[in-house]
C-alpha cells in the first residue's frame, strides 16, 4: 500500500530564517506530488506542484520554492521565512493519470510551521 | 477562476441530530467534487466525491449530490456522532488542481 511521509511535524523559526521541509511518497512511483498551505481559519492554497522529477509548477507568487530531486520526493523551501508563512503545510499526492489527472488526492500529516 | 464556498462554522450539533453543509461552488466547465474531511491533528482525508452532474457521493453515513441546476454539493449526514468531529472542506478539481473552500467546523456534543 501506499503512504505518505512528512517532517518535521511541528517546526518554530524566526523570522528571516530558512526554511526546509521533506515529503516522501512509498509505493508507487512517478506519482503527482503537490505542497498546499492551510492558514489560520482558511482552507487550503495550492502552492506547487510536480507531475515528475524536476518539473515544478508554481502556483502562487511568494518567497517559498519547491524542488523534486527524486520521483517520490518533493521538498518545501524558503531562503528568507516571513511572518505571514506561518500555518500548516500539506503534502499530498495522487497516482500518474496524464495531466490533468482527476484522481483522487491523499494528503499527508502536515506540518505546524510558527514564523516568530 | 474557479471556485469554493461554504458555510462557516462552528456548527454545534448534539448527537444523532441532522447535519448539513452547504457548499456551492463557480467553474468552468464541469468539474469533479469532493468532500474532505479534517480530523484533529490529523491530514485530510477524502470523504466522498461525485464525478458529475446528479452523481450522489456517500461514505461513513454522509451523503452529497451534485447538482448542476443549483451549482452545490452540500454535504448530509442524518444522525451524527460525536466521532463526527472535525473540520469539512468542500472541494473541485479544476483541471487536475484542487480548489478548497474554508472549511467548516462541526462539534458534537454527547
Amino acid at each position: 500500500s501506499q503512504t505518505i511521509h512528512q517532517w518535521p511535524a511541528t517546526l518554530v523559526q524566526p523570522v528571516g530564517s530558512p526554511l526546509s521541509l521533506e515529503c516522501t511518497v512509498e509505493g508507487t512511483s512517478n506519482p503527482n506530488l503537490y505542497w498546499y498551505r492551510q492558514a489560520a481559519g482558511r482552507g487550503l492554497q495550492l502552492l506547487f506542484y510536480s507531475v515528475g522529477i524536476g518539473q515544478i509548477s508554481s502556483e502562487v507568487p511568494q518567497n517559498l520554492s519547491a524542488s523534486r530531486p527524486q520521483d517520490r520526493q518533493f521538498i518545501l523551501s524558503s531562503k528568507k521565512l516571513l511572518l505571514s508563512d506561518s500555518g500548516f503545510y500539506f503534502c499530498a499526492w495522487n497516482p500518474d493519470g496524464g495531466w490533468p489527472t482527476y484522481n483522487e488526492q491523499f494528503f499527508g500529516p502536515g506540518t505546524r510551521l510558527t514564523v516568530l | 477562476g474557479d471556485s469554493v464556498t461554504q458555510m462557516e462554522g462552528p456548527v454545534t450539533l448534539s448527537e444523532e441530530a441532522f447535519l448539513t453543509i452547504n457548499c456551492t461552488y463557480t467553474a468552468t466547465g464541469y468539474p469533479s467534487l469532493f468532500w474532505y474531511v479534517q480530523y484533529p491533528g490529523e491530514g485530510l482525508q477524502l470523504l466522498l466525491k461525485a464525478t458529475k452532474a446528479d452523481d450522489k457521493g456517500s461514505n461513513k453515513g454522509f451523503e452529497a449530490t451534485y447538482r448542476k441546476e443549483t451549482t452545490s454539493f452540500h454535504l448530509e449526514k442524518g444522525s451524527v456522532q460525536v466521532s463526527d468531529s472535525a473540520v469539512y472542506f468542500c472541494a473541485l478539481d479544476s483541471w487536475g488542481k484542487l480548489q478548497f473552500g474554508a472549511g467548516t467546523q462541526v462539534v458534537v456534543t454527547p
